[in-house]
Parts: C-alpha cells; structure tokens; sequence
C-alpha cells in the first residue's frame, strides 16, 4: 500500500539533546512537508522541499533542520536550539509543488521533551 | 499575514442533522480551498478541495465557497457519530504554502 511513514511514534528527549524524526513516502510526490501541531493549534509549516536536493524555510525553521537526499526520504532533525519542541509533528508530500493544497499526512510523531 | 480563521468550538449538533463549518480567510487573493478532518490524536485527511465560487457536493459532504464575503463552509448532511473529529479549514494562493485554521471541534450527539 502507498503511504508515508513516520518513525518514532512516541519520542522522549532530554533538554539538550538533538533528535532525528523519519519520513518515508512510496507515493512517487516531489513535494514534501513537515508540519508542527501544538494542542488547539492549527498547523505550522516547518520545512518543505520540491524536489530532492532542494529545501525552503517555512514559518518556523528555527531550531530544525532537514535533508532530501531522496526523493523517498524527508528526516527532520529537532535541534537544541529549538525551545519548546514538545509537539505533535506530521510530515506530508503532495504530487507535485503545484498541488500544494492536498496533501497526504503520515501518522505523525509525537515528541516529548523531559 | 495570511489568516484563516475558525471558530474553535465545540459545535455539537444531533445525529442526523446538519452540521455547518465556517471558515474565513484575510487574504482576497487565496484562491484553492480545502477541509481537512483530524481525529483525536491521529494525522489530517483532505475531504474537500474547492477552488471556484458555489457550491462542490461529495457524497454526504458540501463546501461552499464566497470569494467576495471571503468565506468558505462545510456541510455535512445526516451527520453521524464517526464525523466527531476537527475539521481544519486551509488556503492557498498560486502554488504558494497553505495557511491553515485552528480548525473546529465538531461532536455529533446520538
């Protein structure tokens, strides 16, 4: 079945400590995405790519980083110089840039700092 | 600042009736729109994209779009208890990034 897969599920972390998010897609999509949830938030675009070797800042870059060395693969990495990383993260693709709007969601990784 | 806003609720409406969403956006210019539903704890789903003035029928699920009120809404008809989710209200303008709503927490009651 095509889908994307986030891995961990459940993460905890201690101040201080980087943390690497995974996000595979095997549904052919140039375009991918990281998004940040906080409870009663909507979504909050981290990162996103258009094509392999390729990656923008979204609205909140600060304190992450990200790579797109395949088309496949998205990691996130949350740095410690993020703040407040305790959120629900969700990456997503969309066939291409121009289909920027539907976009097809992982599972999603929930990230708890200690 | 492009801002989509939603009343975070809860709106909860019997089973069986009409369940209304409303959605309005700051940015005259947006032009693609979309409904997103997200369960308790679990990721995003699209269930409508509408992207010209009216009305877009799916199954049991309407959106109606208002460029000049700036307005975009939802309806689902006969609601059911599994349609107890948020419901998160998107824009786009060009192929640029959606900005997304709070959303609005819908409980349908048996």
């Amino acid at each position: 079945d095509g889908g994307i897969t986030q891995s961990p599920k459940y993460l905890f972390r201690k101040e201080g400590q980087n943390v690497t998010l995974s996000c595979e897609q095997n549904l052919n999509h140039d375009a991918m995405y990281w998004y940040r949830q906080d409870p009663g938030q909507g979504l909050r675009l981290i990162y996103y790519s258009q094509i392999v070797n390729d990656f923008q800042k979204g609205d909140i870059a600060e304190g992450y980083s990200v790579s797109r060395e395949k088309k496949e693969s998205f990691p996130l990495t949350v740095t410690s110089a993020q703040k407040n990383p305790t959120a629900f993260y969700l990456c997503a693709s969309s066939i291409g840039y121009r289909d920027t709007g539907e976009l097809f969601f992982g599972e999603g990784s929930r990230l708890t700092v200690l | 600042q492009k801002e989509v806003e939603q009343n975070s609720g809860p709106l909860s409406v019997p089973e069986g009736a009409i369940a209304s969403l409303n959605c309005t956006y700051s940015d005259r210019g947006s032009q693609s729109f979309f409904w997103y539903r997200q369960y308790s704890g679990k990721s995003p789903e699209l269930i409508m994209s509408i992207y010209s003035n009216g009305d877009k029928e799916d199954g049991r699920f309407t959106a109606q779009l208002n460029k000049a009120s700036q307005y975009v809404s939802l309806l689902i008809r006969d609601s059911q208890p599994s349609d107890s989710a948020t419901y998160l209200c998107a824009a786009s303008f060009g192929n640029e990034k959606l900005t997304f709503g709070t959303g609005t927490r819908l409980t349908i009651i048996p």
